[in-house]
């Protein structure tokens, strides 16, 4: 089974800086999917960015990219020019590709703050 | 489209009651979601139907949890009896399977506390 870990409960950023969250995760296969959802106070989870683990390219959307290391197994998320609106707690999130794949495993958590 | 709808935002029952969570996906979709965010556990995945069909029921924890989708736009989580430890963020997502990035669309979750 696949597991995704994230190490970092809390993190800190200054308004306008830039915060790395990381994420590990663990599988045997070799096509999947990872997602960083982002969950405010209003408790909806909104997709913040994702990427195909075959595609070598780091995804990027706006201030968010990430930095997907495939034989490291991990998959961490910048965020630069951080605002106000980005506190949220932000979940690491690992999807197969294959045919029963369809459940998103989700890791702990990391709640941001952000810092004016 | 108004995106995945549940109903209710907020319950809080008593011990021993049944309660009825419903959602609706988007229109289109074909697989559905439910799951179960706690402090102690984390975001878990409970149940998915594919075109109607349960297919995975593994993450249901107990006999006291039933899920069903009578139609495409239309599925219900129900807890009876309920019990304290059962309080929880319960959400339904939705996703369409042939899309390259079978993106998960998440409702804005029941949150349900139980007395």
């Amino acid at each position: 089974a696949q597991t995704v870990t994230q190490s970092q409960p809390e993190m800190s950023v200054q308004e306008a800086e830039t915060v790395t969250l990381s994420c590990t995760y663990d599988t045997s296969e070799s096509d999947y999917y990872l997602f960083w959802y982002k969950q405010p106070p209003s408790r909806q989870m909104i997709l913040v960015i994702r990427q195909e683990a075959y595609k070598q390219q780091n995804a990027t959307e706006n201030r968010f990219s990430v930095n997907f290391q495939k034989a490291a197994k991990s998959f961490s998320l910048k965020i630069s020019d951080s605002q106000l609106g980005d506190a949220a707690m932000y979940f690491c999130a690992y999807r197969s590709a294959g045919k029963s794949g369809s459940r998103l495993t989700f890791g702990e958590g990391t709640q941001l703050t952000v810092n004016p | 489209d108004a995106g995945v709808i549940q109903s209710p935002r907020h319950e809080v029952t008593e011990m021993g009651q049944e309660v009825t969570l419903r959602c609706k996906p988007i229109s289109g979709h074909d697989y559905l979601f439910w799951y179960r965010q706690t402090m102690m556990r984390g975001l878990e995945l409970l149940i998915y139907f594919n075109n109607n069909v349960p297919i995975d029921d593994s993450g249901m924890p107990e006999d006291r949890f039933s899920a069903k989708m009578p139609n495409a736009s239309f599925s219900t989580l129900k807890i009876q009896p309920s019990e304290p430890r059962d309080s929880a963020v319960y959400f339904c997502a939705s996703s369409l399977r042939l899309a390259p990035w079978n993106e998960q669309f998440f409702g804005p979750g029941t949150r349900l506390t139980v007395l």
